[in-house]
């Protein structure tokens, strides 16, 4: 298993754009995490899965933001109309248990 | 508003000492405590968990949880400067018995001097 995958990398992209970031979580996996990370502060929470099942999404930072896991594997995140207050590292991390498994993560530069 | 608290740094200390860090939680009904570490422009990597009161090694490495005081630290021993990164603290919500998400301090940012 090569772990939590996210794509792209990095995405820079112009104000009022959308965004859409994907991430593969490790196989056996049911719970996915989002999270937003900006300098010098730690991870943020803001949606998480059980399997299809978004569980708890009121920390999305506003309706602009939107996920989805379709059928349990694989997930989205999209943040529609981008600011530039939306810069930041956006991390995605799976469990089978206690413990989360970070991606690399996506790197958005909003200009 | 659930809070982790930590000393942001940074904290310098010459190779082979041991360096401490900090971290206070405002939830008492809490159980699962997390290390993480990350390298600069890198994701966060588990270094440590703890779930019960007292101490728990992994090599050099060892945490140290007081749930009466809402503190959880971690050490590490010989440090070196491959440990030079930001270790952050998080304390994992639960929702009716459930796994949740992770609530993260700021970071203590860690300097290992040759």
């Amino acid at each position: 298993d090569t772990g939590v995958s996210q794509d792209p990398r990095h995405k820079i992209t112009k104000r009022g754009q959308n965004v859409t970031f994907r991430c593969d979580p490790i196989s056996e996996h049911n719970r996915l995490y989002w999270y937003r990370q900006t300098l010098g502060q730690g991870p943020e929470f803001l949606t998480y899965f059980q399997n299809e099942a978004q569980l708890e999404k009121s920390r999305l930072l506003s309706d602009r933001f939107s996920a989805e896991r379709p059928k349990g594997s694989f997930s989205t995140l999209e943040i529609q109309r981008t600011e530039q207050g939306d810069s930041a590292m956006y991390l995605c991390a799976s469990s089978g248990g206690y413990i989360q498994y970070f991606g690399a993560g996506t790197r958005l530069s909003v200009l | 508003q659930k809070e982790v608290e930590q000393n942001s740094g940074p904290l310098s200390v010459p190779e082979g000492a041991i360096a401490s860090l900090n971290c206070t939680y405002s939830d008492r009904v809490s159980q699962s405590f997390f290390w993480y570490r990350q390298y600069s422009g890198k994701s966060p990597e588990l270094i440590m968990s703890i779930y019960s009161n007292g101490d728990k090694e992994d090599g050099r490495f060892t945490a140290q949880l007081n749930k009466a005081s809402q503190y959880v630290s971690l050490l590490i021993r010989d440090s070196q400067p491959s440990d030079s990164a930001t270790y952050l603290c998080a304390v994992m919500m639960n929702y009716g018995g459930s796994q949740g998400n992770l609530i993260f301090g700021k970071g203590t940012k860690l300097s290992v001097k040759p």
